[in-house]
């Protein structure tokens, strides 16, 4: 599996917009990006993942470089409930996933 | 949906007595299950990957006959850590992958805390 380069911690603002990149300059071109946030204390939780093309859902959105060498997790209005440490991983769909530092987000009131 | 359970959530035990856990899918089935650790503020780790009906496959340096491993059906995985120890104490978490959607990901457990005195 690639590796993914993260920051260590962010910091965003209650309401605002938070982007977390993450840099995976050698994934190989059928491994997803996936992004999981895990909150002290409990198991990970799936939050986004995708291949080439942007993606959606309720919960973020992921933009991803055309040549996929990089990628950001939007959160398009972060509350304080989103404070929690995100994984960005590639790794083939159904594959097993390879955990790095990620990022801890804080969220100020 | 997609909802892992693991039993229990939090175990204290004694030098070298064996303890399991359990990791259950509730409203799918799993054909695969990961069981990971993690020690305090550290990443997690992958053990394992266990498919039902078969042998799991243990990462490098994961000794199998410490950390037992059983898929006997799609929807339950037990993790048993024979002879603990200290050094055993960990935060355990599984995760599952649905046999059916081919675009499903990996769904994960709430994670059993093992203290070994």
């Amino acid at each position: 599996d690639a590796k993914t380069t993260q920051p260590n911690s962010m910091e965003s603002n209650e309401e605002e917009p938070v982007h977390l990149p993450c840099n995976h300059s050698t994934i190989s071109g059928t491994d997803y990006i996936h992004w999981y946030r895990q909150l002290p204390s409990q198991g990970p939780e799936y939050v986004i993942h995708g291949l080439t093309s942007n993606v959606n859902n309720r919960m973020a959105s992921l933009a991803i470089a055309e040549d996929r060498k990089s990628s950001t997790l939007i959160l398009h209005r972060a509350t304080l409930r989103d404070a929690a440490v995100y994984y960005c991983i590639s790794a083939s769909l159904r594959g097993k996933l390879i955990f790095g530092q990620g990022t801890t987000l804080q969220v100020k009131p | 949906g997609a909802v892992v359970s693991q039993h229990p959530s939090w175990v204290i035990c004694k030098s070298g007595t064996s303890v399991k856990i359990e990791c259950r899918s509730l409203d799918f089935q799993a054909t695969t299950m990961f069981w990971y650790r993690q020690f305090p503020k550290q990443s997690l780790m992958l053990m394992a990957t266990s498919n039902e009906g078969s042998k799991a496959t243990y990462e490098q340096g994961v000794e199998k006959d410490k950390f037992l491993i059983n898929h006997a059906s799609l929807t339950l995985s037990t993790l048993t850590v024979t002879s603990a120890h200290p050094e055993d104490s960990s935060f355990y978490i599984c995760s599952a992958i649905t046999s059916g959607r081919v675009t499903d990901t990996q769904y994960f457990g709430p994670g059993t805390r093992l203290t070994v005195l």
